[in-house]
């Protein structure tokens, strides 16, 4: 059964820099062809595509985070993980991490979600 | 990129059928057949439930089903249940090998 958990530090003053983990449990995402996707919800709207990197190291970005996110793989410990610069408060919102092997979907395999708050 | 279209609420009584568009351009529905819808329920994570516009994963009931037609996507949910009262939103993949979202949907069972 493959979980997904975020980790991270729930609150950032604005300007900081976001760092969110995601350890991927029941399933090693190096050895496969994975996904992995991060997509965020501020609080009571919708839901917004971050980006994604491939088990490879290959990353998408949404144009409009492109110059601010940074995701990483770290092998040795199945997390994968996003940087977000210089954070304002139109950052806060629940974020998830989600993994599949089914192409071209966020797919079958999310993260419980957790919120990040801007402020300080 | 914007986001898809969908109406914010659709709602129907138990047993009934309801559909939800999600409207796109030729840029991303329109150009793919890489359409998939999710289904959150209030403080939890996204349910996926729909992939290539009309494929269900595993275990998903088949009283979720997924079409396109041009830039428009719909799912449609047959013999509406208490437990399907939930937001639902749908996901294309676009040209700029990117993803983005609709704009979501509340479904409500009267």
């Amino acid at each position: 059964q493959v979980q997904l958990q975020e980790s991270g530090p729930g609150l950032v003053k604005p300007s900081g820099t976001l760092s969110l983990t995601c350890t991927v449990s029941g399933a090693s995402i190096i050895n496969d062809v994975w996904w992995s996707t991060w997509v965020r919800q501020p609080p009571g709207k919708g839901l917004e595509w971050i980006g994604e990197i491939f088990h490879a190291g290959t990353t998408n970005y949404n144009p409009s985070l492109k110059s601010r996110v940074t995701f990483s793989i770290d092998t040795s410990k199945n997390q994968f993980s996003l940087r977000l610069d210089s954070v304002t408060a139109a950052d806060t919102a629940i974020y998830y991490c989600a993994s599949t092997i089914i192409p071209y979907t966020q797919g079958e395999h999310w993260g419980q979600g957790i919120l990040l708050t801007v402020s300080s | 990129q914007s986001a898809l279209t969908q109406p914010a609420s659709v709602a129907g009584s138990p047993g009934q059928s309801i559909a939800i568009s999600c409207t796109g351009t030729s840029g991303d529905v329109g150009a793919y057949n890489f359409v998939s819808w999710y289904k959150q329920h209030p403080g939890k994570a996204p349910e996926f439930i729909i992939y290539d516009v009309d494929k269900r994963p595993s275990g998903v009931s088949d009283r979720f089903s997924g079409s396109k037609s041009g830039n428009t996507a719909s799912l449609t949910i047959s013999g509406l249940q208490d437990e399907d009262e939930a937001d639902y939103y749908c996901s294309s993949y676009t040209s700029s090998r990117t993803y983005v979202f609709g704009t979501g949907t509340k479904v409500t069972v009267l």
